[in-house]
């Protein structure tokens, strides 16, 4: 079945910085990388999400790439704030399947 | 996501007991899911269920059985609790439009078994 591994486990950057987590996966035949978002005693929440037919996506301050021949997708975040402190989980998916996530990024944003 | 609901919020119990947590959502959703949280683990699929008449294990699904009582409902059971269930529980939907649909998560259950 479906791995996905994810890097780094925590990550610290100082505000307006910008970071970058990053995640591989192992079923060649996944076509859906959702990112999920989770916020100190919250829920997660869907950020951002990218399909096997594109290679980037962006909104506004977030981004994700994707290399299918290597098999990895990564999260990119610009102008980092105080509000962006959360855990980040990545994800993968064969689509019209069930999600498997990666084991979460804890991004803190140093003032 | 006020549309997805779980009881109970927190729950305390002991080595060896029944217990049962519940999942509902008014998303008119197909699709339900349980996880388990641990810390440095991340989301670890337990149980899943595309329609009323559909279950499926998932990665971590011994000492746990469900039931989907109705499309709105999906219950997790823990039928004789052990301390490493201690986790954070939550319960997701997602519609059966098409691939790759939003996951939305409950508020989530904290257990602790003693």
């Amino acid at each position: 079945g479906e791995n996905v591994e994810q890097h780094p486990s925590t990550l610290s950057v100082q505000e307006g910085d910008s970071a970058v987590i990053k995640c591989t996966y192992s079923d060649s035949a996944s076509n859906y990388f959702p990112w999920y978002k989770q916020e100190l005693g919250k829920r997660p929440q869907l950020i951002i999400d990218i399909r096997s037919n594109v290679g980037e996506k962006k909104d506004q301050r977030i981004a994700v790439t994707l290399n299918k021949t290597a098999k990895h997708f990564s999260l990119h975040i610009t102008e980092t704030q105080p509000e962006d402190s959360a855990v980040y989980f990545c994800a993968a998916s064969r689509g019209d399947d069930k999600i498997i996530f990666g084991k979460g990024t804890r991004l803190h944003i140093l003032p | 996501d006020a549309d997805v609901t779980q009881t109970p919020r927190n729950r305390i119990t002991k080595t060896g007991k029944r217990i049962m947590l519940e999942c509902s959502q008014t998303k008119g959703h197909d699709r339900m899911y349980w996880y388990r949280q641990d810390p440095g683990l991340g989301l670890r699929l337990i149980y899943y269920s595309f329609d009323v008449k559909d279950i499926n294990k998932g990665e971590i699904s011994d000492g746990y059985s469900v039931s989907r009582q109705a499309q709105a409902k999906f219950s997790l059971s823990l039928e004789s609790a052990i301390p490493n269930q201690t986790a954070l529980y939550f319960c997701a939907t997602s519609d059966a439009g098409g691939p790759g649909e939003t996951q939305y998560f409950g508020p989530g259950t904290r257990l602790l078994v003693l």
